[in-house]
């Protein structure tokens, strides 16, 4: 059990158009979701914290009209990068919590964007 | 504050050696640990994590980690090492609030 789905694996697009990657949570319900960047070699770097219904979180030096954040449901998280960039060009990674949260989270695939 | 230090950002074992990946965190409260696995371009996998039972906690594909406290250590061991445990580690420490610290990862690398 808890499954996380992240889509699209991969995605190309050119510079100045917007890409959103979904993140489900397949078999639990998500109280909380998160979304990290992570550069070659590096850790994951912590971009936003979402609960359903409300704002994201994000942390500072993340541009929040840049990374949108949606949670409309217990289930699914969204993250739309808006007119990308070769800069945004990245691995994003979501992961979730359930609820009774021990502080253990489930991954999603990730995601590589390219910007062209 | 919380934190977490991997010593060494790489090791390289030979096939069938012993793996040792060291974490020291940091942490003003009992902390809850986990170690996670991330093979090239994929998300994080948990491979086991200590939340205040037994101090030896067994995860998968035979890996285990010991927590002491007066060492402030969580350090990640596998008897024998296979080809296919070359990968990223990243040693993680949750305290609440929602908020996971995780070390700078460890890659392995394994020797024919």
């Amino acid at each position: 059990g808890a499954v996380v789905s992240q889509h699209p694996s991969r995605v190309i697009c050119k510079s100045g158009t917007s890409v959103k990657i979904e993140c489900r949570s397949l078999d639990f319900q998500a109280t909380t979701m998160f979304w990290y960047r992570q550069f070659p070699k590096q850790s994951l770097m912590l971009m936003a914290t979402s609960n359903e219904g409300s704002k994201a979180t994000y942390e500072q030096g993340v541009e929040k009209d840049k990374f949108l954040i949606n949670h409309a449901s217990l289930t699914l998280s969204t993250l739309t990068v808006t007119s990308a960039h070769p800069e945004d060009s990245s691995f994003y990674i979501c992961s979730a919590s359930r609820t009774g949260n021990t502080g253990e989270l489930f991954f999603g695939e990730g995601s590589r964007l390219t910007v062209l | 504050a919380q934190s977490v230090t991997q010593l060494g950002s790489h090791v390289s074992v030979s096939e069938g050696a012993l793996v040792l990946l060291r974490c020291n965190y940091s942490s003003s409260v009992p902390p809850y640990l986990f170690w996670y696995v991330q093979y090239p371009n994929q998300g994080l996998q948990l491979l086991l994590k200590y939340t205040s039972a037994a101090t030896l906690v067994k995860g998968i594909n035979g890996f285990e980690a010991e927590f002491k406290k007066s060492e402030t250590s969580f350090h990640l061991t596998k008897p024998s090492a296979h080809m296919s445990d070359a990968a990223e580690y990243f040693c993680a420490v949750y305290t609440g609030g929602f908020k996971t610290i995780f070390g700078a990862g460890t890659r392995l690398f394994v020797k024919a």
